[in-house]
């Protein structure tokens, strides 16, 4: 069974950093890319970074240059360093894995990990 | 940046009923685009993909077609267990992006 575990959320002060890790198991985590996509709490969803298979990895402008992605293969994790925390920052924040077909279809998601920045 | 623009926002049915959401995006995106469904405090679910492929363990009673701007999600006879928003999402210009969701009321 496919499963995505996120952790790390808290609550931080604007221009605070936190890192995000999802642990994931049930699957070839080496294969596959993996995401990062957030919520504001009854609102859309928004596609943050991606992490390829080969390490390349690819954000939101939005979070350019204040996010990095990064992926252990050893340890099946998946981590989102967030810098230069913003209020706009603040979010549910998911794990989700490429599908086998494509880049950029989530087929799994974790349950998330909440992120607020505020005062 | 594609904008997708779902419609309704809000529909609300009866069990049984046809449900009909519509996706339209904002270019050609071909059929590069999916359909999530997110139930109340749950993570999306992946429902579609590539317009009209059900994922795995997806009920043959949800569908999807259309192809270039416009795209439908239907669900042919509506059960309770599918109140939920779906969002439809494009994968075929970078970034992907979302829509902002239907809340489908049963």
């Amino acid at each position: 069974e496919v499963q995505l575990l996120e952790s790390g959320g808290d609550l931080v002060q604007p221009g605070g950093s936190l890192r995000l890790s999802c642990k994931v198991s049930g699957f070839s985590f080496s294969s596959y890319g993996m995401n990062w996509v957030r919520q504001v709490p009854g609102k859309g969803l928004e596609w943050v970074a991606a992490v390829r298979r080969g390490g390349d990895t690819y954000y939101a402008d939005s979070v350019q240059g204040r996010f990095t992605v990064s992926r252990d293969n050893s340890n099946y994790t998946v981590f989102l360093q967030m810098d230069s925390l913003r209020a706009e920052d603040t979010a549910v924040y998911y794990c989700a894995k490429d599908s086998a077909l494509a880049n950029y279809y989530f087929d799994h998601w974790g349950q998330g990990t909440l992120v607020t920045v505020s005062s | 940046e594609i904008v997708l623009t779902q419609s309704p926002a809000t529909l609300s049915l009866s069990p049984g009923q046809r449900a009909s959401l519509s996706c339209r995006a904002s270019q050609n995106i071909y059929f590069q685009l999916a359909w999530y469904q997110q139930k109340s405090g749950q993570p999306p679910r992946l429902v579609l993909y590539e317009a009209s492929k059900r994922a795995t363990g997806v009920p043959d009673r949800f569908s999807g077609g259309g192809s270039g701007t416009d795209f439908s999600l239907e669900i042919s006879s509506l059960e309770p267990e599918d109140v939920a928003i779906y969002s439809c999402q494009q994968r075929y210009t970078w970034p992907p992006t979302f829509g902002q969701g239907t809340k489908l009321e049963i």
